[in-house]
């Protein structure tokens, strides 16, 4: 199994721009999760879907912050428009079933200037 | 609400020296327990687990016993070495709808071990 897969792995970008990162769950996972890891703030959960359909986005900070799950393979988060206190890294995990541990992807370093 | 406390770190030990780190939970329920840990430039890896009190996870020479009276998960080693250095998640899993599945991760607690 390939694992979870993540795109880009860096991304740098200027403040303004808009900012879109891809999540390839392993497949038969019904769960996608999307976190965001920041040295101030630890892992923070920032949304997560089941069967494609978002069922908590509380954490989702600000109404920049949008994310998607078109289908079972694919996820995005976007940032529109990126601010410099976005920079972090972003990781999306999945999850086969309710209650399962949650397998997490290399992760997305990004840095807004 | 549900929570999860770890040890503060960072954590330093020589090599093969014994390693606690300590977790307590704070749940409804009966939740599932995790340890990940995370090695520079790295994702989480799910380390162990544990779905019910008493079970004991183990991985790698790691164990953590599930203590449903303490509501503890303490993860131990008894001989650490320098591959070991990373940090480690203490998590916890809560079921709170038909469709909810939150996970609650601790802080971290960084390891470094010294030849």
């Amino acid at each position: 199994d390939a694992g979870v897969i993540q795109s880009p792995r860096h991304e740098v970008t200027e403040m303004g721009q808009e900012v879109t990162l891809r999540c390839k769950p392993i497949s038969g996972h019904d769960y996608l999760f999307w976190y965001r890891q920041t040295m101030m703030r630890g892992l923070e959960l920032l949304i997560y879907f089941n069967n494609n359909v978002p069922i908590d986005d509380s954490g989702m900070p600000e109404d920049r912050f949008s994310a998607k799950m078109p289908n079972a393979s694919f996820s995005t988060l976007k940032i529109q428009p990126s601010e410099p206190r976005d920079s972090a890294v972003y990781f999306c995990a999945s999850s086969a079933y309710r209650g399962l541990e949650q397998y997490f992807g290399p992760g997305t370093r990004l840095t807004v200037t | 609400g549900n929570s999860v406390t770890q040890m503060e770190g960072p954590v330093t030990l020589s090599e093969e020296a014994f390693l606690t780190i300590n977790c307590t939970y704070t749940a409804t329920g009966y939740p599932s327990l995790f340890w990940y840990v995370q090695y520079p430039g790295e994702g989480l890896q799910l380390l162990l687990k544990a779905t019910k009190a008493d079970d004991k996870g183990s991985n790698k020479g790691f164990e953590a016993t599930y203590r449903k009276e303490t509501t503890s998960f303490h993860l131990e080693k008894g001989s650490v070495q320098v591959s070991d250095s990373a940090v480690y998640f203490c998590a916890l899993s809560d079921l709170p709808s038909n469709t909810g599945n939150q996970f609650y991760f601790g802080t971290g607690t960084s390891l470094t071990v010294i030849p």
